[in-house]
């Protein structure tokens, strides 16, 4: 059982190059969630997915896009990078209890 | 707008202490508070949570409380030890129903030997 899981855990874009941070969890939950962290800032969610199918925008989703590709697997895309999205990706899952599991992180610093 | 407040200053106290962090929530009623720990580098792990409905709840030398009047709830954690050195971030119920939490800056709490 590993949890939620990201890749990669680290990357360095130049502005205007794209990418996308993958994470998988293995617990079965219906609700995914990308946040960033930043100094100062805390976490701020960017998109969640409530189930299967179905996503929504957070506080800061500007600039990024994302996938629920099926109930384990949820996308970030980044189609330009700036070097504002330079930050900590953090990818959770939420069991039915309202806990949120965290994956690693994945620190992406843009040029 | 809803906002979750924590003190971004660091808590420095001795081994076997008792660390107290604050978190203020302000604009709205959330219907639970939850802890977190993270450690450098990595994600944050779940601690603890608790209901509007429950004025304190524990685990091992964890409590945490829930003033619902002074919209606040309180994280001490009893006889600390250096490994009990980490950020500590409080989160709360959003608006909706859909799981999504509003997080605090979160408290770095350093235990000294």
């Amino acid at each position: 059982n590993a949890g939620v899981t990201q890749t990669p855990k680290f990357q360095v874009l130049k502005t205007g190059q794209s990418m996308t941070l993958q994470c998988a969890q293995d617990m079965n939950h219906n609700s995914m969630y990308w946040y960033r962290q930043d100094p100062g800032m805390g976490l701020r969610l960017i998109y969640y997915s409530a189930s299967e199918g179905t996503t929504d925008k957070g506080e800061v989703p500007n600039g990024y896009n994302v996938s629920r590709l099926n109930k384990r697997e949820f996308s970030l895309r980044l189609e330009s990078a700036a070097p504002s999205q330079t930050s900590v990706y953090f990818c959770a899952s939420r069991s039915g209890r309202d806990t949120q599991y965290f994956g690693p992180g994945t620190r992406l610093t843009v040029l | 707008s809803q906002k979750i407040e924590q003190n971004s200053e660091a808590l420095n106290i001795q081994e076997g202490k008792t660390a107290t962090l604050t978190c203020n929530y302000t604009n709205y009623s959330p219907a639970y508070l939850q802890w977190y720990r993270q450690d450098p580098g990595r994600g944050p792990v779940f601690l603890l949570l608790i209901r509007e409905n429950e004025k304190e709840k524990r685990k091992e030398r964890l409590k945490v409380t829930f003033d619902t009047t002074l919209k606040q709830s309180l994280f001490h954690i009893t006889a600390s030890q250096p490994a009990d050195s980490a950020t500590y971030l409080c989160a709360s119920q959003g608006s909706s129903n859909t799981g999504k939490l509003i997080f605090g800056q979160g408290t770095t709490l350093q235990v000294k030997p």
